[in-house]
């Protein structure tokens, strides 16, 4: 069974660097690819990057000169670190997997709100 | 970057409503090589994760009830509830996957 779960601080303070952890089960991180998508309250749905199964990354282009996104397959972890945090990046971070040669997000994980504020 | 444009925003239904929403791309999501259309469909209720509908504009994921009908393609897409149940209640969003995803900004189905 395909599990993802999305770990990190509620709270961080504007201009801080956000860390976030996903842990995956029921698949091996080398043969799934994993993005995160965050959701402002009340909002829609943004894509911020992925690590694909080879460890390769991508970002957007929106993102991309505060966003990186590793990962440790030995322990089924995926990590965001986001930098210089704004207010607006106050949202429900997601960690979603998919699949080789698939493209749609088919798990998602339950989401963590962060809020950046002082 | 693909834009994904949904309408209506929010749309009242009744229970046993057919309901149609439409979802539109900047650009066409049909790959020519294999004639498919690089578009998703999820479904979001309050408090919950999105959950996958249909990819490839209309291939339901398993487990999705038969009510729920992907079509369209190009740049023009529908998703139709043939009778809604009280369960459908959400938001519904659309996802271009033919170059790094993009969302549509989301319908909300509310009751009537």
């Amino acid at each position: 069974q395909v599990q993802l779960k999305e770990s990190g601080p509620g709270l961080v303070k504007p201009s801080e660097t956000l860390s976030l952890t996903c842990t995956v089960s029921g698949f091996s991180l080398t043969s799934y690819h994993v993005s995160w998508v965050r959701q402002p309250p009340g909002k829609g749905l943004e894509w911020m990057g992925v690590i694909w199964g080879d460890g390769s990354t991508a970002y957007n282009s929106a993102l991309k000169s505060r966003l990186s996104i590793s990962r440790d397959t030995s322990k089924s972890q995926v990590f965001l670190k986001m930098s210089s945090l704004k207010t607006e990046d106050t949202a429900t971070y997601y960690c979603a997997g998919y699949y080789d040669g698939t493209y749609w997000f088919a798990y998602w994980g339950q989401g963590t709100l962060v809020t950046v504020s002082s | 970057d693909i834009v994904m444009t949904q309408t209506p925003s929010s749309q009242a239904v009744s229970a046993g409503e057919k309901v149609t929403m439409s979802c539109k791309s900047s650009q066409s999501l049909l790959y020519n090589e294999n004639k498919k259309n690089y578009l998703a469909w999820y479904q979001q209720k309050p408090g919950q994760s999105p959950k996958l509908l249909i990819y490839w504009a209309s291939t339901r994921e398993s487990g999705v009830p038969d009510r729920f009908i992907g079509s369209g393609s190009g740049t023009d897409f529908t998703l139709t509830i043939s009778s809604v149940q009280a369960e459908d209640l959400a938001v519904y969003y659309c996802q271009q996957y033919y170059n790094f995803p993009t969302f549509g900004g989301g319908t909300k189905l509310e009751l009537k």
